[in-house]
């Protein structure tokens, strides 16, 4: 089956300090890839996605690229803000499993000013 | 503005009593999926339909039900049958395809507390 596995938090950093959040992903086609972000008490939104191999998905200064051959689709920013605290879910969505999501289980971020 | 609404975002109830949740959008997307999130935790799929009048169970079905008379309107009834129902409820809506793979759109939540 399908699989996503994100990298554990809580990730703390200081303003202005590079981000890196690591996702790999176990899939039986050919996925989609997204990340959603959740601010605390809301929904989740979506940040950005990918939708085949090499596509780099951008947003709001955040950026992943979709690699297959090591089927990884890490979030990074250059300069995180402490508005960018919040949780991020890797997630894929995969043809053969009729769309359905498949969700990481979520990287807090917290950044200090 | 085009969105989805989840009432209320906070819901109380007793041990022993059903409670429904509503979740309604105007995004005109033809699928509709209910999520449970406990604290710190991913999310886990409960039901979702895909077309007016049909559903299916998700990963954590049992104790939970759901309609779809209305392309708008995704109700969820946690029932007594719920073992441990306390947590933040999400639901979500999409496009439907069979070849592309389109993202969620996800509602604010409802955050239920049973006691």
């Amino acid at each position: 089956g399908n699989s996503v596995t994100q990298m554990e938090g809580p990730v703390t950093l200081s303003e202005e300090a590079f981000l890196t959040i690591n996702c790999t992903y176990t899939a039986t086609g050919y996925p989609s890839l997204f990340w959603y972000v959740q601010y605390p008490g809301e929904g989740l939104q979506l940040l950005l996605k990918a939708t085949k191999a090499d596509d780099k998905g951008s947003n709001k200064g955040f950026e992943a690229t979709y690699r297959k051959e090591t089927t990884s689709f890490h979030l990074e920013k250059g300069s995180v803000q402490v508005s960018d605290s919040a949780v991020y879910f890797c997630a894929l969505s995969d043809r053969n499993a009729g769309n359905m999501l498949t969700f990481g289980g979520g990287t807090r971020l917290m950044v200090k000013p | 503005d085009g969105g989805i609404t989840q009432s209320p975002k906070y819901l109380f109830r007793k041990e022993g009593q059903n409670v429904t949740l509503s979740c309604e959008q105007n995004l005109n997307h033809d699928a509709m999926y209910w999520y449970r999130q406990d604290p710190g935790q991913g999310l886990r799929l409960i039901y979702y339909s895909q077309i007016v009048n049909d559903f299916q169970k998700g990963d954590i079905a049992e104790g939970y039900s759901v309609s779809r008379e209305k392309k708008e309107s995704f109700p969820l009834t946690v029932t007594s049958a719920q073992k441990n129902p306390t947590a933040f409820y999400l639901c979500a809506s999409s496009i439907t395809s069979g070849t592309r793979q389109y993202e969620q759109y996800f509602g604010p939540g409802t955050r239920l507390t049973v006691t």
